[in-house]
């Protein structure tokens, strides 16, 4: 089984900063999703970013950038230039691929709340 | 563009009632996830389905059933309530893989709270 860990309960940071928020898992699976999940207030789940695992790349999305260290099982968030309407809670989340078959789950990290200060 | 839709938006149950949670995928989208999120908690993966079959299962009770219909709609049925069924209940959806087998991302519904009294 998957174990997705944030160690950082709630952060706070200055608009117009920048932000790193932490993310470390645990697998023996070698082919796997990692994704980032933004929760605001509205509780709506969004999408903020994702990672192949295969990749050695670190994905990027306009303010949102992830550190991907797979050696470490590590996968930090990192937020530029922060903005108010980042307030929200973070989930960083681990899907394994099961080639030929679809569907497949989902395991959160229990999650950062970030508050941006302005 | 068109999202997921989950009805109930908002449900109010008895203990030992019944309830379902409906969910209807983007179109074109073949996937449909649910996920249980208790108050301050992550949220669980219960059960997955793609083409109407079962694909993934989580921690789902025995007594929560769900299926996927013809039309790619999902419905979550759950039985004998109870208190800690309270919770937001969220529904996704995707494409089931590509050409490459990659899994398609996950896109959630805005999610039906349960409150069960």
């Amino acid at each position: 089984a998957q174990t997705v860990t944030q160690s950082q309960p709630e952060m706070s940071v200055q608009e117009a900063e920048t932000v790193t928020l932490s993310c470390t898992y645990d697998t023996s699976e070698n082919n796997y999703y990692l994704f980032w999940y933004k929760q605001p207030p509205s509780r709506q789940m969004i999408l903020v970013i994702r990672q192949e695992a295969y990749k050695q790349q670190n994905a990027t999305e306009n303010r949102f950038s992830v550190n991907f260290q797979k050696a470490a099982k590590s996968f930090s968030l990192k937020i530029s230039d922060s903005q108010l309407g980042d307030t929200a809670m973070y989930f960083c989340a681990f899907m394994k691929v099961l080639r030929g078959n679809a569907g497949n789950m989902l395991t959160f990290g229990g999650g950062t709340r970030l508050m941006v200060k302005p | 563009a068109a999202g997921v839709i989950q009805s109930p938006r908002h449900l109010i149950k008895e203990k030992r009632e019944t309830a379902t949670l409906k969910c209807y995928p983007i179109p074109r989208h073949d996937t449909v996830y649910w996920y249980q999120q208790g108050p301050g908690q992550d949220p669980q993966f219960l059960i997955s389905f793609y083409e109407k079959m079962q694909s993934d299962k989580g921690s789902i009770p025995d007594r929560f059933s769900a299926q996927q219909f013809s039309d790619y709609h999902s419905e979550l049925n759950m039985s004998s309530l109870e208190l800690g069924d309270s919770a937001l209940y969220f529904c996704a959806s995707s494409q089931g893989q590509s050409a490459q087998r990659i899994p398609y991302e996950q896109y959630f519904g805005p999610g039906t709270r349960l409150t069960v009294t």
